[in-house]
C-alpha cells in the first residue's frame, strides 16, 4: 500500500529553527510537494522536490532522499505566523498526490 | 487569494437533502481536483477531471457526483449524504497533473450533514 508518515504536532519557539520529517513508500515516484495549511484556510504550495538534495527558498529549505523515501521540511528564523499545519505529498506513478495527515507546528513566544 | 473560488463556505444538510458544491477557477487551468480533508486524517482524492473529462474516480461513494461543465467550473452534487460525510471539502486546479505542476487549493467549503 502507499503510506505518507509525518508527525502529528510539533512545537517550537518563535526565533528558533524546526525540522519537520516525512518518509514515504509509495507506487512510483514523481516528486515531492510541501504545502501550508493554516487554520481554516486552503493549503498553498511551499516547495517541489524530485531530485535528491536540498532546495533553499527564504527562509525554507526543503530536503529529499529518493533512496531512503525520506524529506525534510526546514524553517529557519520561525516566526508567530508559521503556526500553521504542514503537509507532505508524493507524486505517484500515475502523477496522482497522496498525502500525509499533516503536522501541525506550534510556534510559541 | 489562491484564483480559486469555492461556495458556499459553510454548509448544513440534512441527510435527505440534495445540494451542490461550486468551484471557480481563473488561472487557466486545465485539470481540477475534488478532495476531502478529515480531522487529522490525509486529504483524500475523490475526482480528478482533466480537459473536462473525469479520469479519476477514487471509489467515491455514489451519493456524490460531481459535474465539469467546462476547464473552469467544477461542480459536486450531494444526496442522501451520511453524518460520516461530514469534512473539509477543497477544490483545486493545476496545469495537467505532471512533474512538478504544483495544485492551487481554494478556501474550502465546511459540510456538516445532521
Amino acid at each position: 500500500g502507499q503510506n505518507i508518515d509525518q508527525p502529528t504536532e510539533m512545537t517550537a519557539t518563535e526565533g528558533a529553527i524546526v525540522q519537520i520529517n516525512c518518509t514515504y513508500q509509495t507506487s512510483g515516484f514523481n516528486g515531492l510537494f510541501w504545502y501550508q495549511q493554516h487554520a481554516g484556510e486552503a493549503p498553498t504550495f511551499l516547495s517541489y522536490n524530485v531530485l535528491d538534495g536540498l532546495e533553499e527558498k527564504g527562509r525554507f529549505s526543503s530536503f529529499l532522499s529518493r533512496s531512503k523515501g525520506y524529506s525534510y521540511l526546514l524553517l529557519k528564523e520561525l516566526q508567530m505566523k508559521d503556526s500553521a499545519s504542514y503537509l507532505c505529498a508524493v507524486q505517484d506513478s500515475n502523477y496522482q498526490l497522496i498525502w500525509g495527515a499533516g503536522t501541525k507546528l506550534i510556534i510559541k513566544p | 487569494e489562491t484564483g480559486v473560488t469555492q461556495t458556499p463556505r459553510h454548509l448544513v444538510m440534512g441527510m435527505t437533502n440534495k445540494k451542490s458544491l461550486k468551484c471557480e477557477q481563473h488561472l487557466g487551468h486545465n485539470a481540477m481536483y475534488w478532495y476531502k480533508q478529515s480531522a487529522k486524517k490525509p486529504l483524500e482524492l475523490m475526482f480528478v477531471y482533466n480537459f473536462k473529462e473525469q479520469t479519476e474516480n477514487n471509489s467515491v461513494p455514489s451519493r456524490f457526483s460531481p459535474e465539469c461543465p467546462n476547464s473552469s467550473h467544477l461542480f459536486l452534487h450531494l444526496h442522501t449524504l451520511q453524518p460520516e460525510d461530514s469534512a473539509l471539502y477543497l477544490c483545486a486546479s493545476s496545469l495537467p497533473g505532471g512533474g512538478g505542476n504544483e495544485q492551487f487549493f481554494g478556501p474550502g467549503t465546511r459540510l456538516t450533514v445532521l
